[in-house]
C-alpha cells in the first residue's frame, strides 16, 4: 500500500458522460498530481494541485477540470467522454510542492476507465 | 513534444544475466532523473533516481548511470531475477520549470529462468 489511495479501481461508462475520479494523497503529501496513460503510451501530465491551489497544468483537455479540496483529497472530473478517454488515470502525492526531487512521487494503483 | 524517450518498447533477458534499459531526454535543464517500475494492475513505484551533478547511483542489484553530453540515461540490473519483470519507466524533472516528472513510454522488461 503506497498510501495513495484512488476510487474507483474500475468505471465503465457510455460516451457523452461525465465522471469524478477520486484521490487521497499520503499522509502529510501537500502536491496531488494527475496522470493518464493510455494503451502504448507513457504516463501524461495532466494537472497538479499543491494545497488546494492549481501549480501546474499540462495536456488536459478542456473537457476535463480537477480540484484540491481542504482536506487535500483531490477530484478529476471527466465530462463529455469519448471513446479516446479509455485509459487509466493515476494519482500520485509528494511533499514538494515543486515536485523535482529524488524521491519523486507516490503513486495510487490508478483507475481504469473504459469509454463504451 | 517528447522530451524523455524510451526508444525500446520490450526486453527480454535470462535470469542471471544483466538488463540495461535506454532512456534519452531533449530538456538540458532537467534536475532529477527517477526510475520507476510498474507491475499489472499496480501503481508506478520509484526505483532508484540519480541527480544531474552525479553520473552514477547505485542501490544493491540496481545502478543508474547518466551521461549529460550524450543526453542519455540507463538503468542496469545485476543479476536480473524474474520477479523484475515489469514496465520501467524513465522520469526526468526540471525545478525552474515546475518541476513535475516527465515520463518516456516505458520498457516492458521480461526476465526469463
Amino acid at each position: 500500500d503506497s498510501g495513495v489511495t484512488q476510487t474507483p479501481k474500475h468505471l465503465i461508462t457510455a460516451t457523452g458522460q461525465r465522471v469524478t475520479l477520486r484521490c487521497s494523497p499520503r499522509s502529510g503529501d501537500l502536491s496531488v498530481y494527475w496522470y493518464q496513460q493510455s494503451l502504448d503510451q507513457g504516463l501524461q501530465f495532466l494537472i497538479q494541485y499543491y494545497n488546494g491551489e492549481e501549480r501546474a497544468k499540462g495536456n488536459i483537455l478542456e473537457r476535463f477540470s480537477a480540484q484540491q479540496f481542504p482536506d487535500l483529497h483531490s477530484e478529476l472530473n471527466l465530462s463529455s467522454l469519448e471513446l479516446g478517454d479509455s485509459a487509466l488515470y493515476f494519482c500520485a502525492s509528494s511533499v514538494d510542492p515543486g515536485g523535482a526531487s529524488m524521491e519523486g512521487y507516490t503513486f495510487g494503483s490508478g483507475t481504469r476507465l473504459t469509454v463504451v | 513534444d517528447q522530451q524523455v524517450k524510451q526508444n525500446s518498447p520490450s526486453l527480454s533477458v535470462q535470469e542471471g544475466r544483466i538488463s540495461i534499459l535506454n532512456c534519452d531526454y531533449t530538456n538540458s535543464m532537467f534536475d532529477y532523473f527517477l526510475w520507476y517500475k510498474k507491475y499489472p494492475a499496480e501503481g508506478p513505484t520509484f526505483l532508484i533516481s540519480i541527480s544531474s551533478i552525479k553520473d552514477k547511483n547505485e542501490d544493491g542489484r540496481f545502478t543508474v548511470f547518466l551521461n549529460k553530453s550524450a543526453k542519455h540515461l540507463s538503468l542496469h540490473i545485476v543479476p536480473s531475477q524474474p520477479g523484475d519483470s515489469a514496465v520501467y519507466f524513465c522520469a526526468a524533472s526540471a525545478r525552474n520549470q515546475g518541476g513535475k516528472l516527465i515520463f518516456g513510454q516505458g520498457t516492458e522488461l521480461s526476465v526469463k529462468p
